[in-house]
């Protein structure tokens, strides 16, 4: 398996403007975790999914930012209207049986709105 | 709530020389606990976990890492730094009860020559 794929790698925009990362998790795994990363708040778990359905929600900052998970293997996070505070890098995770259980990590898109 | 507390932000040491990061976990009731590496530019890598046993568990890359609940700690060692292990070292407990997972702020490992 190729491991979470997480596009693009990189992406800049202008503040206002829409932006939406990708998340391939690995086959079979059931749980998907969108994380954020800066250097002031470290590793936040935005929201996390089983079975395509969203679990816990409780770390999305604000209205602006949207997961969706149409499909086992794809999901999507949404940020309208982006701000330069959302900077950061955003990591897509997968595991097998749940929030505890080993997660998987892909590369993480950085995130840089001007 | 439970809490997983990294107590060093960074630290050095000589390329050869041992190592020992700390980690200190909330009690949890069926507490799963994890060591991450991130290298610079890349997602995190799992370096070991502990769910149950033997509380001296074996990782990748020569490390390990000792669970000692009188302490609440599980701290990871390796014997002999590699320049290469240069890098931010994160410690994580799962709550199998709660299906939940808290991250530690890291520790940035810098490897002088």
């Amino acid at each position: 398996d190729a491991g979470v794929i997480q596009s693009p790698r990189h992406e800049v925009t202008e503040m206002g403007q829409e932006v939406t990362l990708r998340c391939k998790p690995i086959s079979g795994h059931d749980y998907l975790f969108w994380y954020r990363q800066t250097m002031m708040r470290g590793l936040e778990l935005l929201i996390y999914f089983n079975n395509n359905v969203p679990i816990d929600d409780s770390g999305m900052p604000e209205d602006r930012f949207s997961a969706k998970m149409p499909n086992a293997s794809f999901s999507t996070l949404k940020i309208q209207p982006s701000e330069p505070r959302d900077s950061a890098v955003y990591f897509c995770a997968s595991s097998f049986s749940g929030a505890s259980d080993t997660q998987y990590f892909g590369p993480g898109t950085r995130l840089t709105v001007l | 709530a439970q809490s997983v507390t990294q107590p060093d932000i960074h630290i050095t040491v000589s390329e050869g020389a041992s190592l020992e990061l700390r980690c200190n976990y909330s009690y949890g009731a069926t507490p799963y606990l994890f060591w991450y590496v991130q290298s610079p530019g890349q997602g995190l890598q799992l370096l070991l976990k502990y769910f149950s046993g033997d509380t001296l568990v074996q990782g990748i890359k020569g490390f390990e890492a000792e669970f000692k609940r009188s302490q609440s700690s599980f701290n990871l060692r390796k014997p002999s730094v590699h320049w290469s292990d240069a890098a931010e070292y994160f410690c994580a407990e799962g709550d199998y009860n709660n299906n939940d997972m808290r991250f530690g702020a890291g520790t940035r490992l810098t490897v002088k020559p």
